[in-house]
């Protein structure tokens, strides 16, 4: 079935660090890819999301390439803040679908001052 | 701008005793879906409904009823809960294609002694 394998955490960066969180799928067909991001005490949100190969996915500095060749959608940004310590999420291929999907627990980064 | 609404957002309960969770979306989506996270075990789909009047079960849905009466609202029920049950419990929708993603819910979370 549809999955994903995502870096496991805790990742510690110093503030305006350059940050990579790795994540390989398996799925039928060329699903959308997404990446959501979980800040302490609220559900998870859509942070990107990209819909064919090559496509790149960004917001808020971050950005992914959908990467068709090497299953992959890795999560960078260029300099990290504060801010962005918060738990992320590879979501499963085709999770806006009915898949019995199970999102995984996540890469939590930690920036530090 | 609602988006997801989970009521409530805390609560606490003895061990035996049954409550219902409930979770309202103004979005008009055909998808709604139930989970719990768990420290080290990831979001894992509890129940999740296709459409009005519709319900499937997802990974573990044991010791747990839903109800989609209304497309807007998604009712999860304890009939008797037990202290494995203490989590966060998310709700989350989405139209429904594998191309769209999933809006969450900032969950409840709900303690069993």
């Amino acid at each position: 079935g549809d999955s994903v394998t995502q870096m496991e955490g805790p990742v510690t960066l110093s503030e305006e660090a350059f940050l990579t969180i790795n994540c390989t799928y398996t799925a039928t067909g060329y699903p959308s890819l997404f990446w959501y991001v979980q800040y302490p005490g609220e559900g998870l949100q859509l942070l990107l999301k990209a819909t064919k190969a090559d496509d790149k996915g960004s917001n808020k500095g971050f950005e992914a390439t959908y990467r068709k060749e090497t299953t992959s959608f890795h999560l960078e940004k260029g300099s990290v803040q504060v801010s962005d310590s918060a738990v992320y999420f590879c979501a499963p291929p085709n999770s806006g679908g009915y898949q019995k999907v199970t999102f995984g627990t996540g890469t939590k980064l930690q920036v530090i001052p | 701008n609602a988006g997801v609404t989970q009521t409530p957002k805390f609560r606490v309960l003895k061990t035996g005793q049954s409550m219902t969770l409930l979770c309202a979306q103004d979005m008009n989506h055909e998808y709604m879906y139930w989970y719990r996270q768990d420290p080290g075990m990831g979001l894992r789909l509890i129940h999740y409904s296709v459409g009005e009047g519709t319900t499937a079960k997802g990974e573990v849905p044991d010791g747990y009823n839903v109800s989609r009466l209304k497309k807007q609202n998604f009712l999860l029920g304890l009939e008797s809960a037990a202290p494995s049950q203490t989590s966060v419990y998310f709700c989350a929708s989405t139209y429904g294609a594998s191309n769209q993603p999933q809006h969450f819910g900032d969950g409840t979370r709900l303690s069993i002694l």
